[in-house]
């Protein structure tokens, strides 16, 4: 079973700050896709990065793959009160029984404050 | 496109009861999958079928069933709901399992 370490598992954060979201594994994965989500409502995708070492850039939110294919990172510059939510990484298995399944980590739940 | 819709949106049970969540999909997508999820837990996999008449387990499968009847459904039986099923439940149909998944709303479910 591949497993998927994401850290902080909270973070609280003010207007303006800068923040940084990590996703890790022991496991080699062929994607990595990033999602948000909000209350009361299914995981919408944000960007998913296949290469190691791409980095994918959304606005003010920076994605990173890692040169092994087994991390990720999320960096957001200058957090507004619109990024609350729950992000989650999950990883795309690249052999063996979970080729072709997702793996999700445990999710990141960010409060910007005004 | 209505994307991926379940039904209901909330649900009280008492032990021992059962029930089917209901999932449906107006993407043609052949992949669709079940995830419960619990705080602090992300997503797991429950089962998941990659076309019509073909299930699989994922990775938390006691205590709940899946048919693939049609492409457009694939609905979720709990044969004796337990108190630890109290989670959210998603349904999620994609291409395929490693592409972008489209989740719908998600069903609350609570076992007394």
């Amino acid at each position: 079973t591949q497993l998927l370490e994401q850290s902080p598992q909270f973070l609280s954060i003010q207007e303006g700050e800068n923040l940084t979201v990590y996703c890790n594994s022991s496991s080699v994965f062929s994607s990595l896709q990033w999602y948000r989500q909000e209350p009361g409502e299914g995981p919408v995708l944000l960007v998913t990065v296949v290469t190691g070492g791409e980095v994918k850039k959304l606005k003010r939110l920076t994605f990173q793959f890692g040169d092994a294919r087994k991390d990720s990172s999320l960096h957001i510059t200058a957090a507004q009160p619109g990024d609350t939510g729950l992000y989650l990484c999950a990883g795309a298995g690249a052999g063996g029984t979970s080729y072709g399944k997702l793996t999700f980590g445990q999710g990141t739940i960010l409060t910007v404050h005004p | 496109n209505a994307g991926v819709t379940q039904t209901p949106k909330f649900q009280v049970l008492k032990t021992g009861q059962s029930m089917t969540l209901q999932c449906a999909q107006d993407m043609n997508h052949e992949y669709m999958s079940w995830y419960r999820q619990d705080p602090g837990m992300g997503l797991r996999l429950i089962h998941y079928s990659v076309g019509a008449g073909i299930t699989d387990q994922g990775e938390v499968p006691n205590g709940y069933n899946v048919s693939r009847s049609t492409t457009e459904d694939f609905p979720l039986r709990l044969l004796s709901a337990a108190p630890s099923q109290t989670s959210v439940y998603f349904c999620a149909s994609s291409y395929a399992g490693w592409e972008t998944q489209y989740f719908g709303p998600g069903t609350r479910l609570l076992v007394l």
